[in-house]
């Protein structure tokens, strides 16, 4: 049963071009989550997501990031005009849909602007 | 707004020792509480999860106990190993309110457990 999935692991964007984040959850998992990881500071969270649904973006910044979680595919995490700040590196998360509401993390993304 | 700290930040340790790291959350209205690891440049590895109306969860060396009332998880490493270094995460996963499911986390303790 493979874990959770990101890609690209590695993503150098420069500032003013878009950065695409993928995830595949694990099997059967159908809630996904995003968390950034700043330089030097711990876990923040962005966004929850089911198929289909936001259920709370409340962590993420209101301009130039988006996230979907479709039907079919993996989520997408969309950052539009990146700028150095946002380099970071940015984790996945999926749980299952009933039970603990345990989440299991992937191997993230690093994003470098320059 | 739930706010975690761990102490300590840092910790190294000869092999063989046991030892004991916090947490503490300011906000008892939690869901789960769970213990993570994470390698450097790595993603994160679930040790141990404990739901609110949990006293402690157990998993090998690793126990991690619960006190939802005064906010304190502590995270138990018995005989330790060099293989145990990394940086071990408390995350407290938000009650089931406007919040639900998300994890607020501490900004960990960094292990190193020398020969």
């Amino acid at each position: 049963n493979a874990g959770v999935m990101q890609n690209p692991r590695h993503l150098v964007r420069r500032r003013g071009q878009e950065a695409r984040l993928r995830c595949s959850p694990m099997k059967g998992h159908s809630h996904v989550y995003w968390y950034r990881q700043l330089p030097e500071e711990g876990l923040k969270f962005m966004v929850y997501l089911q198929k289909e649904n936001i259920i709370d973006e409340s962590g993420m910044p209101k301009e130039r990031f988006s996230a979907e979680f479709p039907k079919e595919g993996p989520s997408i995490l969309r950052i539009q005009q990146v700028v150095r700040g946002d380099s970071a590196a940015y984790f996945c998360a999926s749980s299952p849909p009933r039970g603990t509401n345990e989440q299991f993390f992937g191997p993230g993304t690093r994003l470098t602007v320059l | 707004k739930q706010e975690v700290t761990q102490i300590p930040a840092a910790l190294s340790v000869p092999e063989g020792e046991n030892l004991v790291l916090n947490c503490s959350f300011t906000d008892s209205a939690i869901y789960n509480l769970q213990w993570f690891r994470q390698d450097p440049g790595k993603g994160l590895t679930s040790l141990l999860l404990i739901q609110s109306s949990q006293r402690e969860q157990t998993s090998g060396r690793l126990n991690a106990s619960l006190d939802k009332s005064s906010g304190r998880s502590t995270l138990y490493i018995a005989a330790s190993q060099p293989g145990d270094s990394a940086t071990y995460l408390c995350a407290v996963g938000a009650d089931r309110g406007s919040t639900l499911g998300r994890l607020y986390f501490g900004r960990g303790t960094q292990l190193t457990v020398w020969p």
